[in-house]
């Protein structure tokens, strides 16, 4: 069964400043990782999908990493804003595009 | 890029009572999926629905839960006697990457 941890579970950063979210999972039999971001009570969206055969994905300020043999993948946002306040969901996708998530780091970003 | 919509958005419910989630995509799909988040706690893998059919269930999916595509677009998740437990936000997707916004259902 893939379990998917999340570190850390909170951070909280002045504005401006650079951000690193960790995932890890145990099986690294995966079709795809994903990082989501998901505001309070609210619903999950996609923000990176990195295939299994690929090593890293950008969009924007976001950047993410994947080192599939070691079961890790790094999600990191530059130039933090208030805006990105929010909890980021880390998950890793099987062959049968099931998805199995992490806890989710919950970051807040200081003006 | 699919479009999945979810109805309804919230459902205050008493315990015992059965209800009806409902997820509409917006073309043709093979794969679905229910997850569910209690608040909290991870989103959690509840079942997958391939070709009209149960695919994998959870340990989650017990005997209450159903799910069906009864007219070929809709499809739903039926919960037929809900328990305070059940009590969660409850999010449809097709394949790996395209969520609806979810139902967020509360029983009392």
């Amino acid at each position: 069964k893939q379990e998917v941890t999340q570190i850390p579970a909170a951070l909280s950063v002045p504005e401006g400043e650079n951000l690193v979210l960790n995932c890890s999972f145990t099986d690294s039999a995966i079709y795809n990782l994903q990082w989501f971001r998901q505001d309070p009570g609210k619903g999950l969206t996609s923000l990176l999908l990195i295939q299994s055969s690929q090593r890293e994905q950008t969009s924007g300020r976001l950047n993410a990493s994947l080192d599939k043999s070691s079961g890790r993948s790094t999600l990191y946002i530059a130039a933090s804003q208030p805006g990105d306040s929010a909890t980021y969901l880390c998950a890793v996708c099987s062959n049968d595009y099931k998805l199995s998530f992490g806890a989710g780091t919950t970051v807040t970003v200081r003006a | 890029e699919p479009e999945v919509t979810q109805t309804p958005s919230h459902q205050v419910t008493q315990m015992g009572q059965e209800v009806i989630l409902r997820c509409v995509p917006i073309s043709n799909h093979l794969y679905f999926y229910w997850y569910r988040q209690i608040l909290g706690q991870k989103v959690e893998f509840l079942v997958s629905f391939y070709n009209n059919e149960i695919s994998e269930k959870s340990e989650i999916f017990d005997d209450q839960f159903s799910v069906e595509r009864p007219d070929g677009s809709n499809f739903t998740l039926k919960i037929r006697s809900t328990k305070l437990e059940d009590s969660a936000m409850y999010f449809c997707a097709i394949r790996d990457q395209y969520f609806g916004p979810g139902t967020r259902l509360l029983v009392l």
